[in-house]
């Protein structure tokens, strides 16, 4: 059980393009849906909190408007990634909640997104 | 604010030896405490968390880790390592609940050898 899947898991875009990564709880209702972005052979920074049916909270930092998130059902949140530059390529991870539970987030395979 | 410190970014064992992963914790109000592990060009898997029950903590694949109040820490052991327990740990504190917002150390590499 518990099981997060991100689609796609890679990416390779022009620049300035846009690029939309799913987030998906397969087998739980996700109230809370978390967004982190990972460098290489860094930590993990927390970009944004999604809550179904409501607009996501941004960390410092994080543009609004560059990195889009919907959370419009309980199994579902989407990252866009707007008008994507080489600065943007990363390590996308998605992390979920169940909503009965109050266990841990669980977290999702990764997007690798590689601008060029 | 609530943070992690990891001692040691790389942290090298031979198989069969003993594993010790090192963090610390700073956090005004009672810390919920997590360690995950990532594999390569993966997502993160939760080893075992504190949630103030138990200070010795049980988790998968033979780990655990001891919450010590006085000393601020909960650092994450294994008896006996193995090749495969060759990843990225990362320490993490929530202070808001166990699915609230997640703080992460800065990861620890851990290599196991022959």
């Amino acid at each position: 059980g518990a099981v997060v899947s991100q689609h796609p898991s890679w990416v390779i875009c022009k620049s300035g393009t846009s690029v939309k990564i799913e987030c998906r709880s397969l087998d739980f209702q996700a109230t809370t849906m978390f967004w982190y972005r990972q460098f290489p052979k860094q930590s993990l920074m927390l970009m944004a909190t999604s809550n179904e049916g409501s607009k996501a909270t941004y960390e410092q930092g994080v543009e609004k408007d560059k990195f889009l998130i919907n959370h419009a059902s309980l199994t579902l949140s989407t990252l866009t990634v707007t008008s994507a530059h080489p600065e943007d390529s990363s390590f996308y991870i998605c992390s979920a909640r169940d909503r009965v539970s109050v266990g841990p987030q669980y977290f999702g395979p990764g997007t690798r997104l590689l601008v060029l | 604010a609530q943070s992690v410190t990891q001692l040691g970014s790389h942290v090298s064992v031979s198989e069969g030896a003993l594993v010790l992963l090192r963090c610390n914790y700073s956090s005004s109000v009672p810390p919920y405490l997590f360690w995950y592990v990532q594999y390569p060009n993966q997502g993160l898997q939760l080893l075992l968390k504190y949630t103030s029950a138990a200070t010795l903590v049980k988790g998968i694949n033979g780990f655990e880790a001891e919450f010590k109040k006085s000393e601020t820490s909960f650092h994450l052991t294994k008896p006996s390592a193995h090749m495969s327990d060759a990843a990225e740990y990362f320490c993490a504190v929530s202070v808001t609940g166990t699915a609230s917002k997640l703080t992460f150390g800065t990861g620890t590499r851990l290599q196991v050898t022959l």
